[in-house]
């Protein structure tokens, strides 16, 4: 699976969006984009995934460039209960790779008030 | 509808000891996932269950981890002899299906593991 980049660490103001970037810039034509959340105490959390176009569900917007190498994570209201890890994976549709997700060290969002 | 749900929450166990960890996942959920994450640092993966097939296992650290599902539903994770170093979050998630393309996985609240 394709290796992700992400700021470590970035701040935002409570109510404002918050765009969280990934590079993947290795990502082959059959990978996913996926974004999961780390809130301290408890299990990854699912927000939202991608091929090629945008997406967006009641948590956040993912917009994928043209080129696929890299994506923008928008949480368009930022709250304080947003403050956790976000973690951007890529991971293909089938094959052995599966669920062994493999998160790096994420970006930690802090949103403060 | 209910998620995916971890037993116990917390399990202090002395060293040697042998622990067992328990995980309901999403009904209709088709595959189950193990992970654990130590203090600070990302998820390991440790073992992978997809309907009737063999079980991945690759991801298991030693011999004292091992894991089953029965049913098809409910797995249990036992680790035999606990050393220190098994201490962790030890994380259940299942998804709909097993190609992690389209399908997301969906994590407990994991149990965490301290041997003393």
């Amino acid at each position: 699976d394709a290796k992700t980049t992400q700021p470590p660490s970035m701040d935002c103001a409570e109510g404002r969006a918050a765009n969280l970037p990934c590079n993947h810039s290795t990502i082959s034509g059959n990978e996913y984009v996926y974004w999961y959340r780390q809130i301290h105490s408890q299990g990854p959390q699912y927000i939202i995934h991608g091929l090629k176009n945008n997406e967006t569900n009641e948590m956040a917007s993912l917009i994928i460039t043209e080129d696929r190498k890299s994506s923008t994570l928008i949480l368009p209201h930022a709250t304080l209960r947003d403050t956790a890890v976000y973690y951007c994976i890529v991971i293909s549709a089938g094959g052995t790779s599966y669920g062994k997700l493999t998160f790096g060290q994420g970006t930690i969002l802090t949103v403060h008030p | 509808g209910a998620g995916v749900s971890q037993s116990p929450s917390n399990k202090v166990t002395e060293k040697g000891k042998d622990v067992e960890l328990r995980c309901d996942p999403i009904s209709g959920h088709t595959a189950l996932y193990w992970y654990r994450q130590s203090l600070g640092q990302g998820l390991e993966f440790l073992i992978y269950f997809q309907g009737n097939s063999a079980p991945d296992k690759s991801g298991l650290p030693s011999d004292r981890f091992s894991a089953e599902r029965t049913g098809g539903s409910v797995s249990t994770l036992t680790i035999q002899r606990t050393q220190q170093e098994d201490s962790a979050v030890y994380l259940c998630a299942s998804s709909l299906k097993g190609t992690g393309g389209g399908s997301p996985l969906h994590f407990g609240n994991g149990t965490r593991l301290t041997v003393t």
